[in-house]
This record gives structure tokens, sequence and C-alpha cells, in this order.
């Protein structure tokens, strides 16, 4: 069963639009972790945020913002003010359980290819 | 800032082929992984590893697969004999208080 469902397979937009990802996840337990990587054309993950379970205040990390509603099982990511090394795929990722040995188990989403164009 | 290195960054073998990924996890680290990623699909789970032995491994990981931690630095991934569909980028994790991915190893079988 997918646990991580990223629905928009791909978002176009102009340099200096906002852009906003979503990602609907799926667990019975109480404690977990969610993340945001940016897989760029090089091929790299990049870590971007991390979230647990417990903590759904949602922060501004400069141009990068996040959404956790634990109420709809969502996680979205917005970027503002897109620019055009922006354009990458954007995984959204879950990690179950407590142990530090959960956190490096990602069950990750499909991604979605962001095009920022000029 | 410390992070995780991966060699070679691309390799060809010929289908049947053995061959080794290289990783070098984040010298404090505990935990280290595998993870596939198929073109242009996502990134899948592969084996977990925790003192010295396997923790868990997801059902990709067949007998064709291997992992060991043979100096106490290196962390490698063995496919004995390569096939076609394991063509794919080697993503190689490290992990104490959060997961930090290696640059990727883009294994082409021909």
């Amino acid at each position: 069963a997918q646990k991580v469902t990223q629905a928009q397979t791909e978002i176009s937009v102009v340099e200096k639009e906002d852009v906003t990802l979503d990602c609907v996840y799926e667990t019975r337990d109480t404690t977990y972790y969610l993340f945001w990587y940016k897989q760029p054309p090089s091929g790299e993950l990049v870590f971007l945020i991390r979230r647990n379970s417990f903590d759904e205040q949602n922060e501004i990390s400069g141009r990068y913002s996040w959404n956790f509603q634990k109420s709809t099982s969502s996680f979205n990511f917005t970027i503002t003010a897109s620019q055009v090394v922006d354009s990458a795929v954007y995984f959204c990722a879950l990690s179950e359980g407590m142990t530090t040995d959960s956190w490096g188990k990602f069950q990750f989403g499909a991604g979605t290819q962001v095009v920022v164009t000029p | 800032e410390p992070e995780v290195t991966q060699t070679p960054s691309h390799q060809v073998t010929q289908m049947g082929q053995e061959v080794i990924l290289r990783c070098v996890p984040i010298s404090n680290h505990l935990y280290f992984y595998w993870y596939r990623q198929i073109l242009g699909q996502k990134v899948e789970f592969l084996v977990s590893f925790y003192n010295n032995e396997i923790s868990e491994k997801s059902e990709i990981f067949d007998d064709q697969f291997s992992v060991e931690r043979p100096d106490g630095s290196n962390f490698t991934l063995k496919i004995r004999s390569t096939k076609l569909e394991d063509s794919a980028m080697y993503f190689c994790a490290s992990t104490t208080s959060g997961a930090f991915f290696g640059q990727g190893t883009r294994l082409t079988v021909v």
C-alpha cells in the first residue's frame, strides 16, 4: 500500500511564482517523522526539512515553508518566489517508529518534478 | 561539514558480472542504509545495517545482494550477478539523528 502519496507529477511555474507541493501520508504509528528532499538534475538527494509527529508548528525557513496537518495526514511544502535553481524533483518521505534505526528507513513518495522557467 | 561519500559515481558493467558499490558513512554514525532509484522512479529502501549485521531488508534485497562493513569505515553493497534491471542509482545513507545521503552511484548494466 502506498504510504506516501505525491499526487502532482509535475508543476511548471514562471520564476518568482510560489510553488506548493502536496504530500499525503498514511501511518498507524503515533510517532513518525516526515521529510522533504530535493533531487536536482545532478542526482543527489538534498535534505530540506524534517518534522516529527508531535510538532505541528509550521515554520518558514528562507524561501521554504511547510504546512503539517495531522488531521488530514498532509505535509505540504511551499517554495516562495521560485528561482530557476529550484528546478528539481522533490520527494516527500515518511519514517515511522521511534528508534534511531527508523530514522533512516524512509518510504518515499513518487516525487514531484518542479520546472521553473525564467 | 561531514558527508557520506560514495564511489564510483558511475559504473558500467556487463550482465552477469559482480559489482561492489562503496560508501564511506559519516564517522560517528551507527546505522547504515542502501537505497535504489530506478531512473524516473521513486527511491526504494533496500537494506539497513547496524552493529555489523543486517537489521532489516526489503523484498528487493534478494540473494544476489549482500552488504558488509569490512574495515570499520567502508560500507559496501555487492551485487553478485548483475541483471539489466539492476540498472539504477544506488544511494548510501547513514544516520544517528537524521539521515544523510551520499551523492549516489549510477549503475548501468549492459
